[in-house]
């Protein structure tokens, strides 16, 4: 059963908007979230993260929004830029996890057109 | 980056046969993790190690094994590789904590025919 969800497989933007991806999650023990970027042939690299305290952290042009009451996070990437076209993945963490298993989404296939 | 080495980085072998892939950090974090990435199905985690010869299965752990003599190594045997063991694997480090992030290596491409 799928505890991370990100029901959009693919989204288009043009260079310079906003990129809004979506994760939902149905684990309310869910305390810690992150976003990965993956370019082909190579390993996931993290972005950005948040924790369950929070409901917004900033890095650069990315912004994570949590709605814990919506169990829904979005990653927003303000301005686009071409380099940004990857597959994005949300991944969750179970709170009080030493381990910090990450449970993924599927991913969303991001392309910024010019 | 994380210096996190995964090798081979290709591999084909045949139904039947005994594969190990190798993970290798340089930066002696404590936990470590394999998981596989399918079209569909996101990454999902094989096993995992919280020490030197410390480990524990995920959640898609039937047919492979792991070790860990050392703190540096991971390695994940698929004692006798099916067709349905074609995928990508990626290895994970993190030094643990809270708040801490997963670094992943640049995956093994592995087909089994």
């Amino acid at each position: 059963d799928q505890q991370v969800k990100q029901n959009s497989p693919s989204l288009s933007v043009q260079e310079g908007r906003i990129s809004i991806l979506n994760c939902d999650y149905t684990n309310s023990m869910f305390d810690y979230f992150l976003w990965y970027k993956k370019y082909p042939a190579e390993g996931p690299t993290f972005l950005i993260s948040i924790s369950s305290i929070k409901d917004k952290n900033e890095d650069g042009r990315f912004t994570v929004f949590l709605n814990k009451s919506a169990k829904h996070l979005s990653l927003h990437i303000v301005p686009s830029q071409p380099g940004d076209s990857a597959v994005y993945f949300c991944a969750a963490r179970v709170g009080g996890s030493t381990l910090g298993r990450l449970y993924f989404g599927r991913g969303t296939q991001l392309t910024v057109w010019p | 980056d994380a210096g996190i080495t995964q090798s081979p980085r290709h591999k084909v072998t045949e139904t039947g046969t005994p594969v190990t892939l190798r993970c290798h950090q340089t930066e002696n974090h404590r936990y470590m993790y394999w998981y596989r990435q399918d079209p569909g199905h996101g990454l999902r985690l094989i096993h995992y190690s919280y020490g030197v010869k410390d480990t524990d299965k995920g959640e898609v752990s039937d047919g492979y094994s792991v070790s860990r003599s050392k703190t540096e190594d991971f390695l994940l045997t698929l004692e006798s590789a099916t067709s349905s063991q074609t995928s990508v694997y990626f290895c994970a480090i993190s030094a643990g904590g809270n708040n801490q992030p997963q670094h992943f290596g640049d995956g093994t491409r592995l087909s089994i025919l």
